[in-house]
């Protein structure tokens, strides 16, 4: 398997320009989560499906970001309009819920976005 | 909400010496308690876990415990190597699979 694909790898764009993440998660994983990691903040959870439904997006910064899960197989986070302070090192990770128990998330290699 | 904290930031630890990590986290309900270990400019991965039904869990070199009562966990690791060295995060799940997470210790292994 290749794991939870994200792309692109790097992000460097102008503040007010529209962001677009991409994950794929790994094959058979019925539960996707977005994290952004800081230096500041460290690794925080900002949402998160189960059978690509949002479950909890408490974790959304603000209205600016937006998350879908069209498919089983891909996802997307949104930021617009970016600003220099959006930038991080954003994760998908993805796992399989079997039932109530807990499994290991599976982490892509992230997307590094720098906003000027 | 969960918060998790972790100590300390940095440890620097001598090549073949122990190194020890705590969390303590906030909401009695969390029963799953992950370590991620991230090297740099890699992504986190899955070291070792520990269930609330258990108090000690153990993989080689590494080590977890898990005290409910005082809501504390910490990550053991003996014979410390040079590929030890990276970034470690304990994480606490409230339910539901969310994740709540340390804000990470930066282990050296000094040869």
């Amino acid at each position: 398997d290749a794991g939870v694909i994200q792309s692109p790898r790097h992000e460097v764009t102008e503040m007010g320009q529209e962001v677009t993440l991409r994950c794929k998660p790994i094959s058979g994983h019925n539960s996707l989560f977005w994290y952004r990691q800081t230096m500041m903040r460290g690794l925080e959870l900002l949402i998160y499906f189960n059978n690509n439904v949002p479950i909890d997006d408490s974790g959304m910064p603000e209205d600016r970001f937006s998350a879908k899960m069209p498919n089983a197989s891909f996802s997307t986070l949104k930021i617009q309009p970016s600003e220099p302070r959006d930038s991080a090192v954003y994760f998908c990770a993805s796992s399989l819920r079997t039932g109530g128990s807990y499994n290991e998330q599976f982490f892509g290699p992230g997307t590094r976005l720098t906003v000027l | 909400g969960e918060n998790v904290e972790q100590h300390p930031s940095t440890l620097s630890v001598q090549e073949g010496d122990s190194a020890v990590i705590k969390c303590t986290y906030s909401d009695s309900a969390s029963n799953y308690f992950p370590w991620y270990k991230q090297e740099l400019g890699k992504r986190p991965q899955l070291i070792i876990d520990i269930r609330s039904n258990v108090g000690e869990k153990k993989d080689q070199r590494i080590a977890v415990t898990l005290n409910k009562t005082a809501k504390h966990f910490s990550l053991h690791i003996t014979e410390t190597q040079p590929e030890d060295s990276a970034v470690y995060f304990c994480a606490a799940s409230p339910g539901a699979q969310k994740l709540v997470f340390g804000q990470g210790t930066r282990l050296t292994i000094n040869p």
